[in-house]
Parts: C-alpha cells; sequence; structure tokens
C-alpha cells in the first residue's frame, strides 16, 4: 500500500528566503500531485508530475520528481507572505483502474515578514 | 461559478442523528470522489464514482457510511448513526474521463461536527 510523508510538518520562514518540502513516498506512484491549502478551505491544485525528471515551476514555487529516489520536492523562491499555506503532496499507485489518491500529512508553511 | 459545490457547509448534529451531503461536480466530469480530512491531516479517500458507478470503497467507509450518483451527475453521502469520530471535513473532487492528466479538482467541503 502506498504511504506518502512529507516533511517538514510546520515551517516558518523569512520573507525572501528560499527552501524545499520534501515528499517521499513507500512504493511505486505513476503520478506525484501537489496542492495548497489555505485554513479553511479546500484544497487548490498547483502541479501534476508524471515522470522521472519532471519539473514544474509556476511563480516563486518548483515542483520535480525522482521516480528512482521516490522523492519529490517543492522549492520555494523569495517567499513572500501570500504564499503562507499547508501544501500536501499526493501519489497514486499505478494499479489498473485505481483512482485513489493517498495523501501526505501536509507541510504548514508560515511566511514571517 | 464552474467549479465542484457542495452542500451544506456546515453542519452541526447530534450523536446518533444521520446527516447526508450532497456533492455538485464540475459539469461533463464523469469522475467523482469523496474523501474526509480531519483536523492537521490529509486528506483520505473514502469512496469513487465513474457514471453513476461505484467502483471503489475505503475501508474507513463503515456499514454506516453509504454513497449514491444516481444520474451519474450530482452525487450524496450519508452517515448514519453519527458518531463523534465522524467529525471532519468530507470533500468531494470530481475529473474528466481519459487523458493521463489526472488532476482532480476540490470542492469547498462540508464540515461536520457531532456533539
Amino acid at each position: 500500500e502506498l504511504k506518502v510523508e512529507q516533511n517538514p510538518l510546520f515551517l516558518s520562514m523569512q520573507e525572501g528566503k528560499n527552501y524545499t518540502i520534501y515528499c517521499n513516498y513507500s512504493t511505486t506512484s505513476d503520478r506525484l500531485y501537489w496542492y495548497r491549502q489555505d485554513p479553511g478551505k479546500s484544497l487548490e491544485s498547483l502541479f501534476v508530475l508524471l515522470s522521472n525528471g519532471a519539473v514544474k515551476q509556476e511563480g516563486r514555487l518548483m515542483a520535480s520528481l525522482d521516480t528512482k529516489a521516490r522523492l519529490s520536492t517543492l522549492h520555494i523562491t523569495a517567499a513572500v507572505h501570500d504564499l503562507s499555506a499547508t501544501y500536501f503532496c499526493a501519489g497514486r499507485a499505478p494499479n489498473f483502474g485505481n483512482e485513489k489518491l493517498t495523501f501526505g500529512t501536509g507541510t504548514r508553511l508560515t511566511i514571517i515578514p | 461559478d464552474t467549479g465542484v459545490s457542495q452542500n451544506p457547509r456546515h453542519k452541526i448534529t447530534k450523536r446518533g442523528q444521520n446527516v447526508t451531503f450532497r456533492c455538485d461536480p464540475i459539469s461533463e466530469h464523469n469522475r467523482l470522489y469523496w474523501y474526509r480530512q480531519t483536523l492537521g491531516q490529509g486528506p483520505e479517500f473514502l469512496t469513487y464514482f465513474q457514471n453513476e458507478a461505484q467502483l471503489e470503497k475505503s475501508r474507513l467507509l463503515s456499514d454506516r457510511f453509504s454513497a449514491e450518483r444516481p444520474k451519474g451527475s450530482f452525487s450524496t453521502l450519508e452517515i448514519q448513526r453519527t458518531e463523534q469520530g465522524d467529525s471532519a471535513m468530507y470533500l468531494c473532487a470530481s475529473r474528466p474521463a481519459g487523458g493521463g492528466y489526472n488532476e482532480q479538482f476540490f470542492g469547498p467541503g462540508t464540515r461536520l461536527t457531532v456533539l
């Protein structure tokens, strides 16, 4: 069964700094998702990574996938306050017909002015 | 607004009562999912529909839980004889058929509090 772990669970960083959130998964996952959740709100899709070596960037966020290491990273560049949120990664076990996403426990990011 | 919608947004009930939530997916999305999220945790998969067929159910979905999608459009999730442990955010998601880009779009959720 696929298990997804994120670290750190909590992250406080100053504006302007760079940092990386790590997402490890236990067994094969044929795709890796990153979502953002603001307090009391639903999940907003950020990235879908479909293959080894995939890299996607949007603004100050960049996500990458290493399927051999079973690792995805979400890199934050020059953080700004409005990036404060909880970030989740999720994988999907590549069983035929499997539609279930398995989420990590999330990384709560707080950007300090 | 063409996103996933859920009603009600909040529900407070007493232990032992039955509750029903509704999810309206994005139009033309034939796949619909229910997840449960407790405080400080990531969403946990409950069940999945392709059109009106319920194709997968989690072990988390006890016999007190039932989900339907009778016409392949909206879906309902019913919890019978609620327990305090059922308190959570219930999230619905949908996605279109086919393609390798299997992004699920989430609704705003229904927050259930069982007293």
